[in-house]
This record gives C-alpha cells, sequence and structure tokens, in this order.
C-alpha cells in the first residue's frame, strides 16, 4: 500500500516540552512538506524539503525544526519555543520528477494538544 | 505575495443538485491549481490539478476550470450525494514551483 503515513494521530505535550511528530512515505517522492491547520485558517506551510540532508524554512518556521536524513522520513519537531503549538499537523509529499504530474498528497495527520 | 480565497465559507445544498465551489487567486503567475477534499479530523485528499495551460479536468462527477487571467477556478459537483459533504479547499502553486498557497476552504453539507 502506497502513501503517506503520520504518527501519531493523537499527541498531547505538556509545556516546556519538545516533541518530534513522524512522517513516512514510500511513494519515492522527492518533495515532503510540513504544514499547520488551525480552525478557520488555510494551511501554513511550517517547513519544505526538496532534496535528502536539505530543507528551507516556510512561512511559520519559528519553534520548529526539522531534520531529512532519509528520502522517506521527514521528522518535525515542536519545541518549547513554539508559543502556540496546539494544532493539526499535516505532512505531504510531491513527485519533483518530470512528468510526474506535481500533485501534492497528505498523510492523514497528527493532532497535538498542549496540556 | 499569492492570496488564495474561498466564497462561500459553507454551503448545505439537497441531495441531487449540480453546485459550483468557487476559489479566487491574487497572483495569475501560477503553475499548477489544485483541489482538495477534507472529511473532519483527516489528511487532504486530491481531487483534482489542473496545469496552467489547461482550461478544465473532470473526474467522475467532478469538473475543476481555470481561469488564469481572471485569477478564478471553479469545481463543479453533478447530482450531489450526501456522501460529498466535506471541506472543499483550493491551493494555487507558484513562487518557483515550490509554494502552494490555501484557501479557507468551502464545507459542504449535502442533505437527504
Amino acid at each position: 500500500d502506497g502513501g503517506i503515513t503520520q504518527s501519531p494521530k493523537y499527541l498531547f505535550r505538556k509545556e516546556g516540552q519538545n516533541v518530534t511528530l513522524s512522517c513516512e512515505q514510500n511513494l519515492n517522492h522527492d518533495a515532503m512538506y510540513w504544514y499547520r491547520q488551525d480552525p478557520g485558517q488555510g494551511l501554513r506551510l511550517i517547513y519544505y524539503s526538496q532534496i535528502v540532508n536539505d530543507f528551507q524554512k516556510g512561512d511559520i518556521a519559528e519553534g520548529y525544526s526539522v531534520s531529512r536524513e532519509k528520502k522517506e522520513s521527514f521528522p518535525l519537531t515542536v519545541t518549547s519555543a513554539q508559543k502556540n503549538p496546539t494544532a493539526f499537523y499535516l505532512c505531504a509529499s510531491r513527485d519533483m520528477t518530470s512528468g510526474g504530474g506535481r500533485e501534492q498528497f497528505f498523510g492523514p495527520g497528527t493532532r497535538l494538544t498542549v496540556l | 505575495k499569492q492570496e488564495v480565497t474561498q466564497i462561500p465559507a459553507a454551503l448545505s445544498v439537497p441531495e441531487g443538485e449540480n453546485l459550483v465551489l468557487n476559489c479566487s487567486f491574487t497572483d495569475s503567475a501560477i503553475y499548477n491549481l489544485q483541489w482538495f477534499r477534507q472529511d473532519p479530523g483527516k489528511g487532504l485528499t486530491s481531487l483534482l490539478l489542473i496545469q496552467s495551460s489547461q482550461r478544465e479536468q473532470t473526474s467522475g462527477r467532478l469538473n475543476a476550470s481555470l481561469d488564469k487571467s481572471s485569477g478564478r477556478s471553479t469545481l463543479y459537483i453533478a447530482a450531489s450525494q450526501p456522501g460529498d459533504s466535506a471541506t472543499y479547499l483550493c491551493a494555487a502553486r507558484t513562487g518557483g514551483g515550490n509554494k502552494l498557497t490555501f484557501g479557507t476552504g468551502t464545507q459542504l453539507k449535502v442533505e437527504l
């Protein structure tokens, strides 16, 4: 079964803690993305990566960090510096090769709640 | 800076009705425009992708159109069903192809 998996589905964090959200894809896509979704707002880009060992900040990168050590994996760490981390986090990937259609596909999401 | 707007924010229709969802964008220099469906608490499902050189795309009961010059796209749903109830999001790709800017979505409810 090809696709994007995110874990955990629900995550609870105490204030001051760092947490890491997992994103794995077996679509052989080069590009991977992290978005944040809040009620009444569109998705906002946190970080993206187009190649292993390289990534760029999106519109709201402050308080977040990522790594891209493997093509299949793009974990997101929400640090204690993120002031309002409670949100729904979505991971996505995209084929960057020529003729790849360039659709962006999404995982099922992780809902993070700060207690 | 690209801005994407979707109107209306919510829509309720009786089953069987044909309907149109609207999406407008401010920067016409887009690579493509993608329509998604999102069920409550779930991720996004890609419905249709229209390249900048195309005018429309069709998949089953769905038809999406693109008018770059006017900065508009529409998603037409034929013969709506209760299973079509979801939030529909459009997103325009710009910024050298790296950035997808999302609208806030239209929440559709199809009633029996």
